[in-house]
């Protein structure tokens, strides 16, 4: 069975801060995609990152930063000097091939960056 | 930027009642889907279609939830009748190869009074 866990529930951090967001996940398979996804107050699903299992390599977008580590099942997502607009809630998501696709979130991390 | 396209954006239903939820997926993908997600939770899958047929719907609560997607590009979502605990955001989303990112619509947010 697939699962993740977010098990940060709500972070608060001052604009400029950095931020990480955790996220642990199992699964059985070998090939498997990540995903982050931020949904703004608004409601919509905006996607982020994807990342195979076969890719470890750390990756870097502007602000926002992803720490993949397979031994640990893990795929940690960093906003560097964050701002008031990175205020949502952030998924992490998981599908594994042969699986149609189907994401299976966690629970979500809201993250409130205040001035 | 292709989207995918959802409505109403927002229904107030009383309990009991028939709603509909209507969706158009990203031109050429193949694969839509339905989750719902209630508030402080991750979403969760209710039915996924290719093209026109149903590959997955053992999350649907079938007895007063139903979907279709007739000619395989926009799809339906209907519950009948509407209870309290349907409340919730509706979402539908799109892809065209496994494994890459869906396109998620902006939602259906329901309440049911």
């Amino acid at each position: 069975a697939q699962k993740v866990t977010q098990a940060q529930t709500e972070i608060s951090v001052v604009e400029k801060e950095d931020v990480t967001l955790d996220c642990v996940y199992e699964t059985r398979d070998t090939t498997y995609y990540l995903f982050w996804y931020k949904q703004p107050p608004s409601g919509e699903l905006v996607f982020l990152i994807r990342r195979n299992s076969f890719d470890e390599q750390n990756e870097i977008s502007g602000r926002y930063s992803w720490n993949f580590q397979k031994s640990t099942s893990s795929f940690n997502f960093t906003i560097t000097a964050s701002q008031v607009v990175d205020s949502a809630v952030y998924f992490c998501a998981l599908c594994f091939t042969g699986g149609g696709n189907k994401l299976t979130f966690g629970t979500g991390t809201q993250l409130k960056v205040e001035l | 930027e292709a989207e995918v396209a959802q409505s109403p954006r927002y229904k107030i239903t009383e309990k009991s009642q028939a709603v509909a939820f209507w969706c158009d997926p990203i031109s050429g993908h193949a694969t839509l889907y339905w989750y719902r997600q209630i508030l402080g939770q991750g979403p969760e899958l209710l039915v996924q279609f290719q093209d026109e047929s149903v590959v997955d719907d053992s999350q649907l609560p079938k007895d007063r939830f139903s979907a279709e997607r007739l000619k395989g590009v926009d799809s339906t979502l209907k519950i009948q009748p509407a209870e309290l605990g349907d409340s919730a955001m509706y979402l539908c989303a799109s892809s065209s190869r496994e494994g890459y990112g869906y396109t998620f619509g902006s939602g259906t947010r329901l309440t049911v009074v």
